[in-house]
């Protein structure tokens, strides 16, 4: 069964640093999104993309983070300087063409861990 | 206002018996999904049940929707000890805010043999 897959699994990296989290989605889906979940906390919506644009994105999702489908499979979240409290479990999800509407098919995640 | 909210908060039941989880809400939406979560992993999607709909069955799960009390439940029946996860449900709102998914807190379920 086709399924979404993100890479790395897990991240350290400095307050301060650029980090680069990849997704791939499933092949025939349209929509494309990044959900985070602190420790112990929601899972939250960051952002949703769709035709090559951010068609919606929540108060979190600030100057400091950016998407982008640089090619036919991958959707990347880039977040440009971590802070602590970026530490958290970011998701991606997809969906296919009927959008939102239907099920959201999440990846397994990437441990982000800001020291 | 908090949309998507499960009770109870935590569950602990024995192999063989029924678990069943709350979820509430409180705009208008046009779905709902239920998601389990084993612990530090990705979210696994369980069934998604539609405005227009008041049950759904898919295996041993049994998912209801109430849209005038804005709530839904999720029963697990014949429980096992792989059942053990946090569940979550997710609405996806009728209006502001479309793409997105609104998760609840989730409910800790866990099954001993």
């Amino acid at each position: 069964e086709p399924e979404v897959t993100q890479t790395p699994s897990h991240q350290v990296t400095q307050m301060g640093q650029e980090v680069i989290l990849r997704c791939v989605p499933i092949s025939n889906h349209l929509y494309f999104y990044w959900y985070r979940q602190i420790l112990g906390q929601k899972v939250e919506f960051l952002v949703s993309f769709y035709n090559n644009e951010i068609s919606e994105k929540s108060e979190i999702f600030d100057d400091q983070f950016s998407v982008e489908r640089p090619d036919g499979s991958n959707f990347t979240l880039k977040i440009r300087s971590t802070k602590l409290e970026d530490s958290a479990m970011y998701f991606c999800a997809s969906s296919d063409w009927r959008g939102a509407a239907q099920t959201q098919y999440f990846g397994p995640g990437t441990r982000l861990l800001v020291l | 206002s908090q949309q998507g909210e499960e009770d109870p908060q935590a569950l602990s039941i024995q192999e063989g018996e029924n678990a069943t989880m709350n979820c509430s809400y409180k705009t208008s939406i046009n779905n709902l999904q239920w998601y389990r979560q084993n612990s530090g992993r990705g979210l696994v999607h369980l069934i998604l049940i539609r405005s227009n709909e008041r049950e759904k069955h898919s295996g041993r799960l049994r998912v209801t929707l109430d849209t005038s009390k804005k709530s839904s439940s999720l029963l697990i029946t014949a429980s096992r000890a792989a059942d053990t996860a946090s569940y979550f449900c997710a609405t996806r709102s009728l209006s502001g805010g479309y793409n997105k998914l609104i998760f609840g807190a989730g409910t800790r379920l866990a099954v001993h043999p």
